[in-house]
Protein backbone atom coordinates (compact mmCIF):
# COMPACT_ATOMS: atom_id res chain seq x y z
CA UNK A 1 0.00 0.00 0.00
CA UNK A 2 1.33 3.49 -1.17
CA UNK A 3 1.99 5.35 2.40
CA UNK A 4 2.10 9.41 2.09
CA UNK A 5 3.85 12.24 3.82
CA UNK A 6 2.77 15.55 3.91
CA UNK A 7 3.72 18.47 6.00
CA UNK A 8 2.21 18.98 8.96
CA UNK A 9 1.25 22.86 8.67
CA UNK A 10 1.97 25.89 6.69
CA UNK A 11 1.61 29.43 6.82
CA UNK A 12 0.99 31.79 4.45
CA UNK A 13 -0.35 35.25 3.68
CA UNK A 14 -3.02 36.22 1.00
CA UNK A 15 -2.24 36.34 -2.19
CA UNK A 16 0.82 34.79 -2.02
CA UNK A 17 1.24 30.85 -3.90
CA UNK A 18 1.41 27.99 -1.68
CA UNK A 19 2.87 24.67 -2.78
CA UNK A 20 2.06 22.00 -0.66
CA UNK A 21 4.14 18.72 -1.41
CA UNK A 22 3.04 15.14 -0.90
CA UNK A 23 5.95 12.20 -0.87
CA UNK A 24 4.47 8.66 -1.98
CA UNK A 25 7.74 6.70 -2.68
CA UNK A 26 5.52 2.95 -3.06
CA UNK A 27 3.42 4.39 -5.32
CA UNK A 28 2.00 2.00 -8.04
CA UNK A 29 1.82 1.98 -11.58
CA UNK A 30 -1.93 2.61 -11.64
CA UNK A 31 -2.02 5.20 -9.08
CA UNK A 32 -3.33 8.29 -9.22
CA UNK A 33 -3.10 11.19 -7.28
CA UNK A 34 -6.04 12.63 -5.90
CA UNK A 35 -5.80 15.99 -3.56
CA UNK A 36 -9.10 17.15 -1.12
CA UNK A 37 -9.52 20.11 1.24
CA UNK A 38 -11.20 19.82 4.18
CA UNK A 39 -12.95 22.66 6.45
CA UNK A 40 -13.67 22.46 10.16
CA UNK A 41 -17.07 19.61 10.45
CA UNK A 42 -17.05 18.79 6.81
CA UNK A 43 -16.31 16.40 4.24
CA UNK A 44 -13.44 16.55 2.10
CA UNK A 45 -13.60 18.38 -1.31
CA UNK A 46 -12.32 17.09 -4.37
CA UNK A 47 -9.42 19.88 -5.52
CA UNK A 48 -7.70 18.06 -8.60
CA UNK A 49 -6.42 15.14 -9.65
CA UNK A 50 -3.88 13.51 -12.14
CA UNK A 51 -1.63 10.43 -13.30
CA UNK A 52 1.40 12.13 -14.28
CA UNK A 53 3.08 15.62 -15.63
CA UNK A 54 1.22 18.56 -14.56
CA UNK A 55 -2.59 18.93 -14.57
CA UNK A 56 -4.33 22.43 -13.80
CA UNK A 57 -8.02 23.89 -13.74
CA UNK A 58 -9.69 26.58 -12.36
CA UNK A 59 -8.33 26.37 -8.33
CA UNK A 60 -5.22 24.41 -8.44
CA UNK A 61 -2.40 23.20 -10.15
CA UNK A 62 -0.57 19.31 -9.48
CA UNK A 63 3.03 18.82 -10.64
CA UNK A 64 4.29 15.35 -11.10
CA UNK A 65 7.75 14.47 -11.51
CA UNK A 66 8.28 11.54 -14.28
CA UNK A 67 9.32 9.16 -11.39
CA UNK A 68 5.98 9.77 -9.34
CA UNK A 69 7.56 9.45 -5.87
CA UNK A 70 5.71 13.22 -5.03
CA UNK A 71 3.34 15.22 -5.98
CA UNK A 72 2.89 19.18 -5.78
CA UNK A 73 -0.10 20.92 -5.08
CA UNK A 74 -0.53 24.68 -5.92
CA UNK A 75 -2.87 27.13 -4.94
CA UNK A 76 -2.30 30.75 -6.40
CA UNK A 77 -2.62 33.93 -4.94
CA UNK A 78 -4.22 32.39 -1.84
CA UNK A 79 -7.36 34.08 0.38
CA UNK A 80 -8.33 33.60 3.89
CA UNK A 81 -10.89 31.05 2.65
CA UNK A 82 -8.47 28.52 1.62
CA UNK A 83 -6.98 27.99 5.61
CA UNK A 84 -8.14 24.54 5.15
CA UNK A 85 -6.67 21.30 5.94
CA UNK A 86 -5.61 19.73 2.34
CA UNK A 87 -5.52 15.87 2.07
CA UNK A 88 -3.64 14.07 -0.31
CA UNK A 89 -4.99 10.15 -1.53
CA UNK A 90 -2.82 8.00 -3.71
CA UNK A 91 -4.85 4.99 -4.92
CA UNK A 92 -6.10 3.32 -8.12
CA UNK A 93 -9.26 1.74 -8.95
CA UNK A 94 -11.16 -1.02 -6.59
CA UNK A 95 -12.17 -4.18 -7.77
CA UNK A 96 -14.81 -6.41 -7.51
CA UNK A 97 -15.05 -8.66 -4.43
CA UNK A 98 -11.47 -10.34 -3.00
CA UNK A 99 -9.25 -7.42 -3.13
CA UNK A 100 -8.17 -4.80 -0.33
CA UNK A 101 -9.41 -1.31 -0.45
CA UNK A 102 -6.28 0.76 -1.22
CA UNK A 103 -7.20 4.03 -1.14
CA UNK A 104 -4.89 5.60 1.77
CA UNK A 105 -5.42 9.27 2.37
CA UNK A 106 -1.80 11.10 4.33
CA UNK A 107 -2.52 12.79 7.76
CA UNK A 108 -2.94 16.40 5.76
CA UNK A 109 -1.41 19.42 5.70
CA UNK A 110 -3.45 22.20 8.25
CA UNK A 111 -2.87 25.89 5.64
CA UNK A 112 -3.18 29.10 7.92
CA UNK A 113 -3.43 31.83 5.91
CA UNK A 114 -2.84 35.51 7.49
CA UNK A 115 -4.15 38.60 6.06
CA UNK B 1 -29.83 17.82 -5.98
CA UNK B 2 -28.81 17.01 -2.09
CA UNK B 3 -26.03 14.96 -3.01
CA UNK B 4 -24.47 12.67 0.07
CA UNK B 5 -26.85 12.51 3.18
CA UNK B 6 -25.69 11.00 6.51
CA UNK B 7 -27.57 10.59 9.61
CA UNK B 8 -27.27 10.63 12.54
CA UNK B 9 -25.03 14.21 12.63
CA UNK B 10 -24.07 12.89 16.18
CA UNK B 11 -24.31 9.97 18.66
CA UNK B 12 -23.74 8.94 21.89
CA UNK B 13 -23.19 5.32 22.49
CA UNK B 14 -22.46 2.76 25.70
CA UNK B 15 -19.74 0.64 25.30
CA UNK B 16 -21.67 -2.85 23.96
CA UNK B 17 -24.59 -1.42 22.24
CA UNK B 18 -25.00 -1.49 18.27
CA UNK B 19 -26.38 1.31 15.65
CA UNK B 20 -25.95 1.92 12.34
CA UNK B 21 -24.87 4.51 10.48
CA UNK B 22 -26.99 5.57 7.28
CA UNK B 23 -25.51 7.75 4.30
CA UNK B 24 -27.82 7.99 1.05
CA UNK B 25 -26.50 9.51 -2.28
CA UNK B 26 -28.76 10.59 -5.13
CA UNK B 27 -26.18 10.58 -7.60
CA UNK B 28 -26.78 7.47 -8.86
CA UNK B 29 -22.91 6.73 -8.45
CA UNK B 30 -22.05 3.40 -8.23
CA UNK B 31 -18.81 3.68 -5.54
CA UNK B 32 -20.00 4.29 -2.30
CA UNK B 33 -17.32 4.22 0.80
CA UNK B 34 -17.21 4.51 4.22
CA UNK B 35 -13.73 6.47 6.14
CA UNK B 36 -13.22 6.90 9.58
CA UNK B 37 -11.28 9.85 11.03
CA UNK B 38 -9.97 10.55 13.95
CA UNK B 39 -8.97 13.65 16.03
CA UNK B 40 -5.96 15.17 13.60
CA UNK B 41 -5.80 12.41 11.33
CA UNK B 42 -6.23 11.60 8.04
CA UNK B 43 -9.35 9.13 6.48
CA UNK B 44 -8.91 5.33 6.91
CA UNK B 45 -11.44 3.51 4.81
CA UNK B 46 -13.77 0.98 6.14
CA UNK B 47 -15.52 -0.52 3.76
CA UNK B 48 -16.67 0.04 -0.04
CA UNK B 49 -18.86 -0.86 -2.33
CA UNK B 50 -18.70 -1.07 -6.53
CA UNK B 51 -22.30 -1.43 -6.81
CA UNK B 52 -25.45 -3.04 -5.47
CA UNK B 53 -24.92 -6.12 -3.37
CA UNK B 54 -21.36 -6.36 -4.18
CA UNK B 55 -18.74 -4.76 -0.45
CA UNK B 56 -15.84 -5.29 0.22
CA UNK B 57 -13.42 -4.81 3.07
CA UNK B 58 -11.19 -1.27 3.40
CA UNK B 59 -7.84 -0.86 5.76
CA UNK B 60 -10.12 -0.71 8.61
CA UNK B 61 -13.36 -3.22 8.60
CA UNK B 62 -13.01 -4.88 12.04
CA UNK B 63 -16.11 -4.27 14.36
CA UNK B 64 -18.20 -3.06 10.95
CA UNK B 65 -20.48 -4.10 8.76
CA UNK B 66 -22.17 -2.94 5.66
CA UNK B 67 -24.41 -3.77 2.97
CA UNK B 68 -25.59 -2.42 0.06
CA UNK B 69 -28.83 -3.38 -1.38
CA UNK B 70 -29.82 -0.21 -3.16
CA UNK B 71 -27.51 1.74 -5.32
CA UNK B 72 -28.45 4.89 -3.00
CA UNK B 73 -28.25 4.12 0.33
CA UNK B 74 -25.07 2.80 1.84
CA UNK B 75 -25.33 1.92 5.93
CA UNK B 76 -22.83 1.46 8.32
CA UNK B 77 -23.45 -1.15 10.90
CA UNK B 78 -21.43 -1.06 14.03
CA UNK B 79 -21.67 -4.25 16.38
CA UNK B 80 -21.27 -4.05 19.67
CA UNK B 81 -19.05 -0.51 20.09
CA UNK B 82 -15.55 0.27 21.48
CA UNK B 83 -14.10 3.71 22.94
CA UNK B 84 -11.80 2.91 19.90
CA UNK B 85 -14.92 3.26 17.56
CA UNK B 86 -15.11 6.92 18.95
CA UNK B 87 -14.77 8.93 15.46
CA UNK B 88 -16.27 11.16 13.10
CA UNK B 89 -17.97 8.95 10.18
CA UNK B 90 -17.47 10.25 6.42
CA UNK B 91 -19.45 8.65 3.78
CA UNK B 92 -18.64 9.18 0.13
CA UNK B 93 -19.89 8.23 -3.54
CA UNK B 94 -17.97 8.75 -6.69
CA UNK B 95 -18.64 7.46 -10.62
CA UNK B 96 -15.19 6.56 -11.46
CA UNK B 97 -13.83 3.77 -8.95
CA UNK B 98 -12.13 4.29 -6.18
CA UNK B 99 -8.10 6.20 -6.32
CA UNK B 100 -9.13 7.59 -9.91
CA UNK B 101 -12.93 9.17 -9.60
CA UNK B 102 -13.93 12.09 -7.67
CA UNK B 103 -14.97 11.82 -4.50
CA UNK B 104 -18.19 13.60 -3.05
CA UNK B 105 -17.97 13.67 0.85
CA UNK B 106 -21.79 13.79 3.10
CA UNK B 107 -21.24 16.35 5.93
CA UNK B 108 -20.09 12.91 8.92
CA UNK B 109 -21.35 11.14 12.21
CA UNK B 110 -19.77 12.28 15.14
CA UNK B 111 -19.70 9.11 17.17
CA UNK B 112 -18.72 8.82 21.25
CA UNK B 113 -18.42 5.69 23.07
CA UNK B 114 -18.68 5.81 26.59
Amino acid sequence: LAKTTQPISMDSYEGQEVNITCSHNNIATNDYITWYQQFPSQGPRFIIQGYKTKVTNEVASLFIPADRKSSTLSLPRVSLSDTAVYYCLVGDRLGYGGSQGNLIFGKGTKLSVKP
Amino acid sequence: NAGVTQTPKFRILKIGQSMTLQCTQDMNHNYMYWYRQDPGMGLKLIYYSVGAGITDKGEVPNGYNVSRSTTEDFPLRLELAAPSQTSVYFCASSYGSGGAGTQYFGPGTRLLVL
